[in-house]
């Protein structure tokens, strides 16, 4: 059964102040591990899908890393902007399915 | 990307009662799903709508409370049946598009 863990749970920046989101997972056969960003009351909104260790993709202060047993999302100097959870799910072999985490919920203060 | 609605937005409904929600697309997609938020918790798989065939169960949903129908390849809903307070969450309606899964801004649902 496909399992996704992040941490932490909760992050609490100050306004540049850059940290790191982890997403460890196990899988059988990955066919991609995707990040999404859910405000409050809104459903999840895509940021990037990855599919092989060694990957990493660029989205402005987001950069989102894979390796064959985790995946980080770095945030480079947030803005309050920023606040926001943060989901990473991943998609195995056997289907279409996605198996979530259960998020990090990000606090960005001025 | 694919855009995708649902409604309604929100509902308070009483226990034992049903609530029939609508999720749709704008492109034609083959793949669209249903998940179940609870509150302060993450996306849990509920149901997998396939267009012109029964829809695919998680483990723990089943079809007499939970009925899915998907008409055509834009279109599905999902029905909350005999609602207790416990079927309190956001349902969301996710469909796969050139690879990725975009979801649609979620139905809030209080059962009281």
């Amino acid at each position: 059964e496909d399992q996704v863990t992040q941490s932490p749970e909760a992050l609490r920046l100050q306004e540049g102040e850059s940290s790191s989101l982890n997403c460890s997972y196990t899988v059988s056969g990955l066919r991609g591990l995707f990040w999404y960003r859910q405000d409050p009351g809104k459903g999840p909104e895509f940021l990037f899908t990855l599919y092989s260790a060694g990957e990493e993709k660029e989205k402005e202060r987001l950069k989102a890393t894979l390796t064959k047993k985790e995946s980080f999302l770095h945030i480079t100097a947030p803005k309050p902007e920023d606040s926001a959870t943060y989901l990473c799910a991943v998609q195995g072999a056997a289907g279409n399915k996605l198996t979530f985490g259960g998020g990090t919920r990000v606090l960005v203060k001025p | 990307s694919a855009v995708i609605s649902q409604k309604p937005s929100r509902d308070i409904c009483q226990r034992g009662t049903s609530l029939t929600i609508q999720c749709q697309v704008d492109s034609q997609v083959t793949m669209m799903f249903w998940y179940r938020q609870q509150p302060g918790q993450s996306l849990t798989l509920i149901a997998t709508a396939n267009q012109g065939s029964e829809a695919t169960y998680e483990s723990g949903f089943v079809i007499d409370k939970f009925p899915i129908s998907r008409p055509n390849l834009t279109f599905s809903t999902l029905t909350v049946s005999n609602m207790s307070p416990e079927d309190s969450s956001i349902y969301l309606c996710s469909a796969g598009y050139q690879e990725t899964q975009y979801f649609g801004p979620g139905t809030r649902l209080l059962v009281l």
